[in-house]
């Protein structure tokens, strides 16, 4: 079992809808869990970061946290084009010694 | 302009040529990190350091030689590389014991 998993996607959703993004992870001792926004071609940016059960909103953005599931989500509102990029899910593991990212999720946003 | 910093932008050398590539962190982090991205692929983690020692090498291959002369230098010496060692490479930083990881821009690199 990967120690991050995400769908590769891609996950396509027209312009002004809700994007799901979802998250799993194996690592129980894992406390935190970060979204990067990557474009293509360019690094990955942080957009997000969740501490705790329950849910975090900052903008257009709410990252969801279920740590008896271990799954984390990102959920973007109003959805734009310029949303669509890959989304990376990262969590600390081997003891908190690294960071590890999942594979990441595709987003279009479609006009 | 981010907090970490990563030269050249841009490399294209020969197979047998050496090169490094240089990443700065001027964020007070502890832990830095090299990963690999080749085209249309996820990200794969090279190596780890906290406090300036290497605490994970991901079966990396010799002809990638990482070294960490301090907190916030760490660098990546290429030597004989292949052509299916052609990727972005990328560098980030963190405070150990993880909180959020910071990148840099990423280094283009192109082995012909």
């Amino acid at each position: 079992q990967k120690e991050v998993e995400q769908n590769s996607g891609p996950l396509s959703v027209p312009e002004g809808a809700i994007a799901s993004l979802n998250c799993t992870y194996s690592d129980r001792g894992s406390q935190s869990f970060f979204w990067y926004r990557q474009y293509s071609g360019k690094s990955p940016e942080l957009i997000m970061s969740i501490y705790s059960n329950g849910d975090k909103e900052d903008g257009r953005f709410t990252a969801q946290l279920n740590k008896a599931s271990q799954y984390v989500s990102l959920l973007i509102r109003d959805s734009q084009p310029s949303d669509s990029a890959t989304y990376l899910c990262a969590a600390p593991t081997g003891g908190g010694n690294k960071l590890t990212f999942g594979t990441g999720t595709q987003l279009k946003v479609e006009l | 302009e981010t907090g970490v910093t990563q030269t050249p932008r841009h490399l294209v050398m020969g197979m047998t040529n050496k090169k490094s590539l240089k990443c700065e962190q001027h964020l007070g982090h502890n832990a830095m990190y090299w990963y690999k991205q080749s085209a249309k692929k996820p990200l794969e983690l090279m190596f780890v350091y906290n406090f300036k020692e290497q605490t994970e090498n991901n079966s990396v291959p010799s002809r990638f030689s990482p070294e960490c002369p301090n907190s916030s230098h760490l660098f990546l010496h290429l030597h004989t590389l292949q052509p299916e060692d052609s990727a972005l490479y990328l560098c980030a930083s963190s405070k150990k014991g993880v909180t959020e990881a910071f990148f840099g821009q990423g280094t283009r690199l192109t082995v012909v």
